[in-house]
């Protein structure tokens, strides 16, 4: 099974500023990796596949690198509805896992 | 609009079954693979199932299997997930979750990956005496 770990656990940035999220993996693979959002009493959003490509409807602020072990999530300049949970998961082999999540809050 | 909505959720006692249904509109079910994740009370998301959109492949994560069946009826465009001999750990909010595919590789190698692009807002299961 791959392991995802994702750093910070918690992440506080100002409005408008940028926000870079971590997640490692334990065995290598390309870039079959996602980033999900989730805000409190929903359900998480899709916001990146294939490690970079954003999902339909994400703004251009949201970009996704990386391929190996190493994976980032960038906000360029944070939103206010941006603050949130964020999950990576890998889906390169069964079973797909996913990382504990980042809080981002607001500083 | 492409839509997923849980249902059946409930509470339940230890050892107990019950079945979740997730009733799929705005796309074509049957074209899709499809999978329950489930997010336990302030915890993270895991995976739980996955089915073909045939059902002629299956996965389970090795927590719920031999306990929990997850089965599709394409003409009814809804997917199941029958849970038996329940546990107290089962409790969490399912979703279901629409599995778009990625190709790589190259012929005939290909290999075949699925993100979750369409999720559904979940049901509660609590498992408790």
């Amino acid at each position: 099974e791959i392991v995802m770990t994702q750093s910070p656990a918690t992440l506080s940035v100002s409005p408008g500023e940028r926000a870079t999220l971590s997640c490692r993996a334990s065995q290598s693979f390309s870039s079959n990796l996602a980033w999900y959002q989730q805000k409190p009493g929903q359900a998480p959003r899709l916001l990146i596949y294939g490690a970079s490509t954003r999902a339909t409807d994400i703004p251009a602020r949201f970009s996704g690198s990386g391929s190996g072990t190493e994976f980032t999530l960038t906000i360029s300049s944070l939103q206010s509805e941006d603050f949130a949970v964020y999950y990576c998961q890998q889906y390169y082999n069964w079973p797909y896992t996913f990382g504990q999540g980042t809080k981002l809050e607001i500083k | 609009e492409v839509q997923l909505v849980e249902s059946g959720g409930g509470l339940v006692q230890p050892g107990g079954s019950l079945r979740l249904s997730c009733a799929a509109s705005g796309f074509t079910f049957s074209s899709y693979e499809m999978n329950w994740v489930r997010q336990a009370p302030g915890k993270g998301l895991a995976w739980v199932s996955y089915i073909t959109s045939g059902g002629g492949t299956i996965y389970y994560a090795d927590s719920v299997k031999g306990r929990f069946t997850i089965s599709r009826d394409n003409a009814r465009n809804s997917l199941y997930l029958q849970m038996n001999s329940l546990r107290a750990e089962d409790t969490a909010i399912y979703y279901c979750a629409r599995a778009s595919r990625e190709t790589s590789g190259y012929f005939p190698h290909y290999h075949y990956s699925y993100y979750m692009d369409v999720w559904g807002k979940g049901t509660t299961v609590t498992v408790s005496s």
